[in-house]
């Protein structure tokens, strides 16, 4: 079974502060990871995955993200916060075998103060 | 043009009305999903379906009834409306029903159960 956890309904920066949005993952099956932002009154769009091959991945909008097996995490970073960066923003997990369904995590609401 | 798109984007009916959701994907994919977004933001799987077969079915009450007539189509019908399914649903579409194939999210239809 799959499972993630979000550390922190809710992360307030400041506008240009590094931004720091925790993900653990339990998993059967070695994990494919992804992270997904919701803009409000929208649907989700892809930022980023991790599908096994560098542990280090990049997405849009200057996000990235680091996969570390010893830690079972998958953490999204981004170096400068922008006032457009405000959402929420999901971990989810891939599951495994014939399984393909998609696990959230409950997910994390970024605030970007001026 | 949009790639996954549904209809309603809003939807509001009485209890015990039965009412339908429809999606549709132009990017060729062969695997579509319903999934559900409670108000506290969480994000639940319900069905899915690879090239019109039915390949997940977590357990939603059969009120619930997905339909694919064709692998670019994927309706969700529901019966007898509770207050409890009042929720955002969304459609969702991948390329294959791999594991590290990413899912392509529609807009959401929010539906209010009064």
């Amino acid at each position: 079974a799959q499972s993630v956890t979000q550390l922190g309904s809710h992360v307030s920066v400041s506008e240009g502060a590094l931004v720091l949005l925790r993900c653990n993952y339990s998993s059967s099956v070695p994990p494919y990871l992804f992270w997904y932002v919701q803009y409000p009154n929208q649907g989700l769009q892809l930022l980023l995955k991790y599908t096994s091959a560098a542990t280090l991945v990049k997405g849009i909008n200057g996000f990235e993200a680091e996969f570390k097996k010893s830690e079972t995490s998958f953490h999204l970073t981004k170096p400068s916060a922008h006032m457009s960066d405000a959402a929420e923003y999901f971990c989810a997990v891939s599951g495994g075998g014939s399984n393909y369904k998609l696990t959230f995590g409950k997910g994390t609401l970024l605030t970007v103060n001026p | 043009d949009t790639a996954v798109s549904q209809t309603p984007k809003y939807l509001v009916t009485q209890m015990g009305n039965d009412k339908s959701i429809k999606c549709e994907q132009n990017l060729g994919h062969d695997t579509m999903y319903w999934y559900k977004q409670d108000s506290k933001k969480f994000l639940k799987i319900m069905f899915s379906y690879n090239n019109k077969e039915l390949i997940i079915n977590e357990t939603v009450p059969n009120r619930f009834s997905p339909k694919s007539p064709d692998k670019a189509h994927l309706n969700l019908h529901i019966n007898s409306l509770e207050l409890g399914d009042s929720a955002v649903y969304f459609c969702a579409s991948s390329q294959e029903g791999g594991r590290s194939y990413e899912q392509y999210f529609g807009p959401g239809t929010r539906l209010t159960v009064t």
